[in-house]
């Protein structure tokens, strides 16, 4: 199975910090990744695809960049909706496989 | 709209068995895999395996193999999951989700089940 790591755990932040956070997978999955969001009692919600493309009504402060094995989900400038987990998912091959989700709190 | 609606809360005796439904509209139902992922409290999120409504054919993680059983009705538009021999472990929300090839866009509300003696 391919393993995904995501760093941090958890971020301590504030409105307006510029914020990056990195997945990685335990083998190359070229483009093949999914960027979730999920807020508290919700499901998740996709962010973006293809590493980089980000889904219709999705703001234009949530960034996605790399291939291979390194994979970064950048928000320009946070705003008080964005505190949530956000999980990385390799769709290359099954068993799908999730990050273990970065909870960015205030 | 399409959309994903999950029945309801089950609560399970450990060795018991378990259907959960994904009722799917909004779209044609053949044309999409269907998954289903659960997340166990205070966890992150876990990949169970899909059924293909247009041909049945499964695909299931290995943690679950002999256990996980999804099939599919046309008729009604509804997908199934049936977990058997339940242990506490398998407490969590299960979701359902529609996959269009790049990630799961649409996602059923979620169906808590909690196996307890």
């Amino acid at each position: 199975d391919i393993q995904m790591t995501q760093s941090p755990s958890t971020l301590s932040t504030s409105v307006g910090v510029k914020v990056t956070i990195t997945c990685r997978a335990s083998q190359s999955i070229d483009t093949w990744l999914a960027w979730y969001q999920q807020r508290p009692g919700k499901a998740p919600e996709l962010l973006m695809h293809k590493a980089s493309i980000l889904e219709n009504g999705v703001p234009s402060r949530f960034s996605g960049s790399g291939s291979g094995t390194e994979f970064t989900l950048t928000i320009s400038s946070l705003q008080p909706d964005d505190f949530a987990v956000y999980y990385c998912q390799q769709y290359d091959v099954y068993p799908y496989t999730f990050g273990q989700g970065t909870k960015l709190e205030i | 709209q399409v959309q994903l609606v999950q029945s309801g809360t089950e609560v399970k005796r450990p060795g018991a068995s378990v259907k959960i439904s994904c009722k799917a509209s909004g779209y044609t139902f053949s044309n999409y895999y269907i998954h289903w992922l659960r997340q166990a409290p205070g966890q992150g999120l876990e990949w169970l395996g899909l059924i293909n409504p247009n041909d049945l054919t499964t695909t299931y993680a290995q943690s679950l193999q002999g256990r996980v059983t999804m099939t599919s009705d046309m008729s009604t538009s509804t997908v199934y999951m049936d977990l058997s021999s339940l242990k506490s472990d398998d407490t969590a929300l299960y979701y359902c989700a529609r996959d269009w090839g790049y990630g799961f866009e649409y996602w059923g509300q979620g169906t808590l089940v909690t196996v307890s003696s």
